[in-house]
């Protein structure tokens, strides 16, 4: 049975890092072909992909927030972490943790979709 | 970064009404394309892979279809549990993956 869940701090101060903590269980990030992605939702909006770390330790961010966001993990504790540098109240959101899944296209590549999510945590940055 | 855009925002329906929403991809995705739904308060659950494959447990009213740029998500008879925001996300040019805005499915 696959779970996972969000941990890291309701409420930070503008300009302070954010640091959350995805821990999982039911699947291994040593797998190949396993991937943990983040993805936040500000309140009423829509969802926004942040951030992949697949199996082989490779990562890759969103274009507008590259240069503020860091993906790591640490296989032993079944955990990815995601930092997001300069709060701002725009980053004001519930962030989610989801396992990737995936299947092979034609071609034999992985195509990827967010098939178990977390139940998310509600992150306010405010003074 | 591939533009996602859903169309309508929101509708309202019934109970047994048929209901589609539309995906547009600002290019050609195939069909690396993938449907959630979400209800309030909750975390977002995969409905459709790969445009028309339904994720194990997705009851059989729910279907999708479409290639290249534009693609639909059908409801075939709207349940009371099928009240809830539906978001089509691109998994062609990935990452980043792209989400569309969201349709909210209403009770009329």
């Amino acid at each position: 049975q696959v779970t996972l869940r969000e941990s890291g701090p309701a409420l930070v101060k503008p300009t302070q890092t954010l640091t959350l903590t995805c821990t999982f269980s039911g699947f291994s990030l040593t797998t190949s072909g396993m991937c943990v992605s983040w993805i936040r939702q500000p309140p009423g909006k829509a969802l926004e992909w942040l951030a992949r770390i697949k199996w082989d330790d490779d990562k890759h961010y969103s274009t507008s927030l590259k240069t503020r966001l860091t993906i790591s993990k640490d296989t032993s504790k079944n955990q990815v972490v995601l930092t997001l540098t300069n709060m701002d109240p725009a980053d004001t959101a519930t962030y989610y943790c989801a396992r990737m899944g995936h299947y092979y296209d034609s071609n034999g590549y992985r195509r990827y979709y967010f098939d178990y999510w977390g139940q998310g945590t509600l992150v306010t940055v405010s003074s | 970064d591939i533009q996602m855009t859903q169309s309508p925002s929101s509708l309202s329906a019934s109970v047994g009404d048929r209901v589609i929403v539309t995906c547009r991809a600002g290019q050609s995705i195939y069909t690396y394309l993938n449907w959630y739904q979400q209800k309030p308060g909750k975390a977002p659950e995969l409905l459709i892979y790969a445009a028309s494959t339904l994720q194990n447990g997705v009851p059989s009213r729910f279907s999708g279809s479409g290639s290249g740029t534009n693609f639909t998500l059908t409801i075939s008879s709207l349940q009371p549990e099928d009240f809830a925001t539906y978001y089509c996300q691109q998994s062609y040019s990935s990452p980043p993956y792209t989400f569309g805005q969201g349709t909210k499915v209403k009770i009329k």
